[in-house]
């Protein structure tokens, strides 16, 4: 079974500041996807960002970049110039590879982030 | 773009009740994922259908049922609602020739 840890159950910064949110997995699998997802006070679940297993390169989307340590299975999350509508809860998500699609996803238990003014 | 739509937004029922939510997956999704997310939890994976057929299950208990009908759309239907059951019920999409599953907003049922 899978598993996904996300170890800092809350964390701050001040606006326009740099933060890492961090996380970690548990898998025999090779063949995987991981994901981070935001949801702000509107409960709304949004995609941040993913990366492929078999790649190398640490996807980036603008201000999101992401630290893929596979031989570590650490996944963290690098969000630059942070904004006040950053303010969120941050899931880490895990999902198996597979062909024809429908696989699960297994969520971390979530990180509560605060961008103050 | 169009986004996943669930309905309805908001559902209170009574202890013993019935409630059916309802998810229409962005167009040209073929697969369906149900998650029920408690108070201060992480959203849990309950059941998920590819082309209507159920694909895989995870800890959804018996006396709830989906289905995803021929325009793809899912149905959830939970009967003997307990105090427990009440969550925020999300339906994602996916399409088959990506891994990203998209959320809708989410159904918040509360039983009393």
């Amino acid at each position: 079974a899978q598993t996904v840890t996300q170890s800092q159950p809350e964390m701050s910064v001040q606006e326009a500041e740099t933060v890492t949110l961090s996380c970690t997995y548990d898998t025999s699998e090779n063949n995987y996807y991981l994901f981070w997802y935001k949801q702000p006070p509107s409960r709304q679940m949004i995609l941040v960002i993913r990366q492929e297993a078999y790649k190398q390169q640490n996807a980036t989307e603008n201000r999101f970049s992401v630290n893929f340590q596979k031989a570590a299975k650490s996944f963290s999350l690098k969000i630059s110039d942070s904004q006040l509508g950053d303010t969120a809860m941050y899931f880490c998500a895990f999902m198996i590879g597979a062909q024809g699609g429908s696989e699960k996803l297994v969520f971390g238990k979530g990180m509560k982030l605060t961008v103050n003014p | 773009a169009a986004g996943v739509i669930q309905s309805p937004r908001h559902l209170i029922k009574e202890k013993r009740e019935t409630a059916t939510l309802k998810c229409y997956p962005i167009p040209r999704h073929d697969t369906v994922y149900w998650y029920q997310q408690g108070p201060g939890q992480d959203p849990q994976f309950l059941i998920s259908f590819y082309e209507k057929m159920q694909s895989d299950k995870g800890s959804i208990p018996d006396r709830f049922s989906a289905q995803q009908f021929s325009d793809y759309h899912s149905e959830l239907n939970m009967s003997s609602l307990e105090l427990g059951d009440s969550a925020l019920y999300f339906c994602a999409s996916s399409a088959n020739l990506g891994p990203e599953q998209f959320f809708g907003p989410g159904t918040r049922l509360t039983v009393l």
